[in-house]
């Protein structure tokens, strides 16, 4: 069985940055055919995507988002990480990560990728 | 991509049948672009109970059901249960992840 596990820090003040770490069980950040996902959800309960990392590919991100957040694989802690800087209230958030699967593959081109797995989230909270 | 649009409440007694609507412009809801819904009870992460506009993981109700139509997309709800309630959210994936603003279900 899959788990995700969300942790970090839970106050930040304005306008640090925050760091984000999702430890992965039960599958590899290294296997192959799936993305490793971020997503927030804000007080008003609104989830936003931030972005994607593939072991061996690039990390892309939402577009509003491009400039602040970063996102990497700790291959060897089997960990997903997101950094978000200059934060402000808006970021006030619960952080999700979340595995993202495709529905079919063929020929190693993979498509229809939906998130099949989450953590249980990690609240932040940013507050001078 | 545009975000995706869903009614902010629904509501039905038990045993009724509803469907939660998803449209989406730009064409982020079509024959491209898969939808999956999520149902979210409160201080629970989402769970995922329709992806690839129509299927079921495993171990989700068969009562939960997925449809589309043009560029809006359908979660039906049948036989409905207390537990049922809970807010619903659509999501389809493009080169970008985008949500639907969540429906909240109540259940007379």
């Amino acid at each position: 069985q899959v788990q995700l596990q969300e942790s970090g820090p839970g106050l930040v003040k304005p306008p640090r940055g925050l760091s984000l770490t999702c430890t992965v069980y039960g599958d590899s950040v290294t296997s192959g055919n799936k993305f490793w996902s971020w997503i927030r959800q804000t007080p008003g309960k609104s989830l936003e995507w931030i972005g994607n990392v593939q072991n061996g590919g690039s990390p892309y991100y939402k577009p509003s988002l491009e400039g602040r957040v970063s996102m990497s694989l700790d291959t060897a802690k089997n960990q997903i990480s997101v950094t978000l800087t200059s934060l402000t209230a808006a970021d006030t958030a619960v952080y999700y990560c979340a595995r993202y699967v495709p529905t079919f593959c063929s020929a190693h081109v993979c498509s229809g990728f939906y998130l099949d797995t989450w953590g249980q989230g990690h609240l932040v909270t940013v507050s001078s | 991509q545009s975000a995706l649009t869903q009614p902010a409440s629904v509501s039905g007694s038990p045993g009724q049948s509803i469907t939660i609507s998803c449209s989406g412009g730009g064409g982020v809801v079509g024959s491209y672009f898969l939808v999956s819904w999520f149902q979210q009870h409160p201080a629970k992460p989402p769970k995922l109970i329709i992806f690839g506009d129509t299927e079921r993981p495993s171990g989700v109700s068969p009562r939960f059901s997925g449809s589309k139509s043009g560029d809006t997309a359908y979660l039906t709800i049948s036989g409905l249960q207390a537990a049922d309630e809970a807010d619903y959210f659509c999501c389809t994936s493009g080169t970008n992840i985008v949500f639907g603003g969540g429906t909240s279900l109540t259940v007379l």
